[in-house]
């Protein structure tokens, strides 16, 4: 079965933190994906990757960066929190072509920023 | 860019009871995903399906490319089926699915 963990399921940071949240998969894809999700606006993608080292604005980049160093490890930063960045975030992984396209969901981190 | 719509937004059932949940989209896709994101927030994928007909147990669904549109059948429905489904498509070339609002789905016991 495909696996995606993410570090945290709950976070509570302060604004103008800096925070890391940490997504793996244990399926070698090649694209990873970070979604944002809120009331009444549903996910929306903030960054992807399909490849190492490579990264790819999404649809709300903004006030986000990523960083992938390894093929499994897709991390979301947010530099300088603020509140209007508490949201669930969700990460997402897929293979590339032969019908691998199906895109597995971790759990979730919910984050509030205080 | 591609639009994707949802109907109904909400469906209340009793056990037992079948449905059809309906996404429409904008443009020419190669790829379609359904979703059911279950109380707690897990996104579970249940299917791949851009274009024909796939079943899997009590659920199946059915993409016409041409038409522009998906449903998605759920038969002998159970409380557990509750959620939010989702359907998501990625149009041609752009690398990216777009989701829709999605259904809520509550079942009655």
């Amino acid at each position: 079965d495909v696996k995606v963990t993410q570090s945290s399921r709950y976070l509570v940071k302060r604004t103008g933190e800096k925070v890391f949240l940490e997504c793996v998969q244990d399926m070698d894809h090649e694209n990873m994906f970070w979604y944002r999700q809120d009331p009444g606006l549903g996910l929306r993608l903030i960054y992807f990757s399909y490849d190492v080292k490579m990264k790819e604005k999404g649809d709300i980049p903004e006030g986000y960066s990523v960083s992938r160093e390894k093929k499994e490890r897709f991390s979301l930063i947010l530099e300088s929190a603020s509140t209007n960045q508490t949201s669930m975030y969700l990460c997402a992984s897929s293979g590339t072509g032969g019908g691998r396209e199906t895109q597995y969901f971790g759990p979730g981190t919910r984050l509030l920023v205080l | 860019g591609i639009q994707v719509e949802q109907s109904p937004p909400d469906l209340i059932l009793q056990e037992g009871a079948n449905s059809t949940l309906r996404c429409n989209f904008s443009d020419s896709v190669n790829n379609l995903q359904w979703f059911h994101q279950n109380p707690w927030g897990q996104l579970i994928n249940l299917f791949y399906i851009p274009s024909g007909t796939k079943q899997n147990g009590r659920l199946s669904a059915t993409t016409v490319a041409t038409e522009r549109y998906s449903l998605l059948y759920i038969s002998s429905s159970q409380t557990t089926d509750s959620g939010v489904y989702f359907c998501a498509v990625e149009r041609r070339g752009a690398q990216k699915l777009v989701f829709g609002q999605g259904t809520r789905l509550t079942i009655n016991p």
